[in-house]
């Protein structure tokens, strides 16, 4: 039991390179998410998926895109990477929002140069 | 979205000393939970508790929400213990969760 697996853990791009950040989760979680962290600034929702096939705005959403096409996978893509975008992401899952009993994946830290 | 303060910011304590930190809403919440991030980064759940009172070992948590606040608890401070403590809650109504700024703990031997 890997609980949430992100990847890479460390990434350095330029600006205007797209990539994708992995997430995966192995408990049959049906809520996902995606937060990016800046100092001061706590955790933002970038994008959550209610199960697969259902994807929603968070906070944050420009510049990134997500798909769910399966329950494990949650992946996370930078469209044109800007300096703007340095920062550390977490994904994260649940089985409900709504109880809680969020894991947090060890987190990638990117950095857009 | 929905405002959370959280206090102090910062806190220096000595190992065995109690400490309590403080979240504040702007509005009325569902879903709130406290969080751990240890000085590696990474996060743990520590408690969902959108009401009333839990308690976890040393720690333990009170939510009143019709005063639009949550408290966390530390006794016996540890110097596992150090790291950021983050609240976070979501609407009555959504599925966006709004974390606050953190409390940064420090515990020193």
């Amino acid at each position: 039991n890997a609980g949430v697996t992100q990847t890479p853990k460390f990434q350095v791009l330029k600006t205007g390179q797209s990539m994708t950040l992995q997430c995966a989760q192995d408990m049959n979680h049906e809520y996902m998410s995606w937060y990016r962290q800046d100092p001061g600034m706590g955790l933002r929702l970038i994008h959550y998926s209610v199960g697969a096939g259902i994807t929603d705005q968070g906070e944050v959403p420009n510049g990134y895109n997500v798909s769910r096409s399966t329950t494990e996978d949650f992946p996370l893509r930078l469209l044109s990477a800007a300096p703007s975008q340095t920062s550390v992401y977490f994904c994260a899952s649940s089985y409900d929002r709504r109880i809680g009993g969020y894991t947090f994946g060890s987190g990638t830290r990117l950095t857009v140069v | 979205g929905i405002q959370v303060e959280q206090s102090p910011p910062d806190l220096i304590l000595q190992e065995g000393a109690n400490s309590t930190l403080r979240c504040n809403f702007s509005d009325s919440v569902n879903n709130l939970q406290w969080f751990h991030q240890n000085p590696w980064g990474q996060l743990i759940n520590l408690f969902y508790i959108p009401s009333g009172t839990k308690q976890n070992g040393r720690l333990s948590a009170t939510t009143v929400a019709t005063e639009r606040y949550s408290l966390l608890y530390i006794s016996s401070s540890q110097t596992t213990d150090s790291g950021v403590y983050f609240c976070a809650a979501t609407r009555p109504t959504g599925n966006q969760f709004y974390f606050g700024t953190g409390t940064s703990l420090t515990v020193i031997p």
